[in-house]
């Protein structure tokens, strides 16, 4: 089974951090996702990844970056967290038409 | 844009009764149709793809069904138990390149009381 594995399940950090998610997948995936989960707003993707060093924004891309330096990582970047940053944050993966594989999720926290 | 409605948005059941989840989608040229399940506080599991020229998957208790034509995909888990209660979301795909290809239903939370 593809395993999809994000580093840390919660996170809290303050106001003005630079905070890097972390997420690896171990199936050579082209495809990489990162959405945050929100109640009453579901997911919404920020960014996407169909390539090493490849990237297209989503629907939310403002205060995030990402990194994809080799195919199984990819990272999720806040360069200057804020409150309204605080989020279930989901990283997927997926090759060709088959489906997409989540993580576990990072409950980050931003205070 | 394509909207993905899933109906009832709860529901409680006593355990071993037979349920159906409904999911339905305003644009009907989809790629595939996926049914994932959200502990709280956890990430999704994926439960059963549904490839566009499909009709149904099937895996243990769970079946999926498709209906393109009427923009409509149902869950039917049988023989329901406490450990199938979860947040249920469907997600279509469309046949379109890029990153805003799939969309997400607003999600059931399902109960099955013991």
């Amino acid at each position: 089974d593809v395993k999809v594995t994000q580093s840390s399940r919660y996170l809290v950090k303050r106001t003005g951090e630079k905070v890097f998610l972390e997420c690896v997948q171990d199936m050579d995936h082209e495809n990489m996702f990162w959405y945050r989960q929100d109640p009453g707003l579901g997911l919404r993707l920020i960014y996407f990844s169909y390539d090493v060093k490849m990237k297209e924004k989503g629907d939310i891309p403002e205060g995030y970056s990402v990194s994809r330096e080799k195919k199984e990582r990819f990272s999720l970047i806040l360069e200057s967290a804020s409150t309204n940053q605080t989020s279930m944050y989901l990283c997927a993966s997926r090759t060709g038409n088959y489906g997409y594989t989540f993580g576990s999720g990072t409950r980050l926290t931003v205070v | 844009k394509q909207e993905v409605t899933q109906i009832p948005a709860a529901l409680s059941v006593p355990e071993g009764e037979n349920l159906v989840l409904n999911c339905s989608f305003t644009d009907s040229a989809i790629y595939n149709l996926q049914w994932f399940r959200q502990d709280p506080g956890k990430g999704l599991t994926s439960l059963l793809l549904i490839q566009s020229s499909q009709r149904e998957q099937t895996s243990g208790r769970l079946n999926a069904s498709l209906d393109k034509s009427s923009g409509r995909s149902t869950l039917y888990i049988a023989a329901s138990q406490p450990g199938d209660s979860a947040t249920y979301l469907c997600a279509v795909r469309l046949p379109r390149g890029g990153a805003n290809n799939l969309f997400f239903g607003t999600g059931t939370r399902l109960t099955v009381i013991p």
